[in-house]
């Protein structure tokens, strides 16, 4: 499996509920990305790293999105204290360098 | 603030057309151009990827090429084929490597 995996592939929360989405980027992939994916819209960037450090958050929506990559590889997303509005696909994507990035296949959040 | 638009928003063509997907940016300093297909449910697959310094680059029986001066990118298919229904998605790399999307051309191609 040489591709980016993203886990769980669908989540549904209760409205309040925290949930936590991970990314397995690929092997030796320095940057990793967090967009959002809204119903018929295009992704929007949540945030990124390079390594283990987080050199932009700008995009995340508000201080309940927090996200984390401690050794440098796997990666996780967390929500906190969900909301209806958070319902979409987590998509998360990386890259050797600033150059092409790859994509998981997503997570689908709804939260009811 | 970079701003990507695609036109059309949908397209539906009979299978065997040759057809062009129409992106445009408004921040000129970009450091490449990518463009996704993306299959309902699915995740992107990156298709052709053109840095700011090419004018074009092709895959098979995809084109895409690049005016970073306008602000406008193409993708020509040539000889679509029903396989190739998905929603192209354009998206331009500016500082700090992330990735500015379209809201994406949805295409069918009719057997």
């Amino acid at each position: 499996g040489a591709g980016v995996s993203q886990s769980p592939r669908y989540k549904v929360a209760k409205r309040g509920q925290d949930v936590a989405l991970r990314c397995d980027p690929i092997s030796g992939h320095v940057s990793l990305f967090w967009y959002q994916q809204a119903l018929g819209q295009g992704p929007e960037f949540l945030t990124y790293f390079q390594n283990e450090a987080q050199l932009d958050k700008s995009g995340l929506p508000s201080d309940r999105f927090f996200a984390e990559r401690p050794e440098g590889s796997v990666s996780t997303l967390k929500i906190q204290r969900t909301q209806q509005e958070d319902s979409a696909v987590y998509l998360c994507a990386s890259s050797p360098g600033q150059n092409e990035q790859f994509f998981g296949p997503g997570t689908r959040l709804t939260v009811l | 603030k970079q701003e990507v638009t695609q036109i059309p928003a949908a397209l539906s063509v009979p299978e065997g057309e040759n057809l062009v997907l129409n992106c445009s940016f408004t921040d000129s300093a970009i450091y490449n151009l990518q463009w996704f297909r993306q299959d309902p449910g699915k995740g992107l697959t990156s298709l052709l990827l053109i840095q700011s310094s090419q004018r074009e680059q092709t895959s098979g029986r995809l084109n895409a090429s690049l005016d970073k001066s306008s602000g406008r990118s193409t993708l020509y298919i040539a000889a679509s084929q029903p396989g190739d229904s998905a929603t192209y998605l354009c998206a331009v790399m500016t500082s700090g490597s992330r990735l500015t999307f379209g809201e994406g051309t949805q295409l069918t191609v009719n057997p």
